[in-house]
């Protein structure tokens, strides 16, 4: 199956730092990847729609400022989460499309921690 | 949206077949019904999805009602590693973003 990897798995920063965390298609073309944040014993919450050469596309309730997503490439995202606060520890997940936009594959989640 | 409904959790025993239903009666033409599961602290795991027919591949099988009001995921021989929650999410070609609910999360007994 197609595979995503994320990284760092888990960091820890200070309140106030910026952080960046990276999501590659290792084995497929991806224009379109996706990101979403996991709160612990909730669901998954879609932050945001990565597109290729494009803009990034924000759910509503999901400051652009705070969460900067730059798809440079068909295999890369980036997420940064700027001048983190502690309610931004979370769990951050992201999925790119395969195919005929079908199917989804996750990444594995890199976990958060604001000091 | 069209929205799901599925029990909020399930148990069942070692190597026997699990049945995780999930209702969509407000399911529209174009939506297909996805199967995900997540393990703790992982990301989501592909496990299938379909539109009109059943399908089948080598983790489960889905029943799609004649209706497409309601699904059910099959899990033939449960293991232990099955153990998850499982989301029932309908999406629209046009829609590629997922809407996940609760999802169900399935206990599985030795």
């Amino acid at each position: 199956g197609a595979v995503v990897s994320q990284h760092p798995s888990r960091v820890i920063c200070k309140s106030g730092t910026s952080v960046k965390i990276e999501c590659r298609s290792l084995d497929f073309q991806a224009t379109t990847m996706f990101w979403y944040r996991q709160f612990p014993k909730q669901s998954l919450m879609l932050m945001a729609t990565s597109n290729e050469g494009s803009k990034a596309t924000y759910e509503q309730g999901v400051e652009k400022d705070k969460f900067l997503i730059n798809h440079a490439s068909l295999t890369l995202s980036t997420l940064t989460v700027t001048s983190a606060h502690p309610e931004d520890s979370s769990f951050y997940i992201c999925s790119a499309l395969l195919g005929g936009l079908e199917t989804q594959y996750f990444g594995p989640g890199t976990r958060l921690l604001v000091l | 949206d069209a929205k799901t409904t599925q029990p909020n959790s399930m148990e069942s025993n070692e190597e026997e077949p699990v049945h995780l239903p999930c209702n969509h009666s407000t399911i529209s033409g174009t939506d297909y019904i996805h199967w995900y599961r997540q393990l703790p602290s992982q990301g989501p795991e592909y496990v299938i999805h379909g539109l009109t027919s059943n399908v089948n591949n080598r983790m489960a099988s889905l029943a799609i009602a004649e209706d497409r009001k309601s699904s059910t995921l099959i899990l033939h021989r449960a293991t232990l590693r099955d153990a998850a929650v499982y989301y029932c999410i309908l999406r629209d070609l046009q829609m590629a973003g997922m809407r996940f609910g609760a999802g169900t999360r399935l206990t599985v007994k030795p």
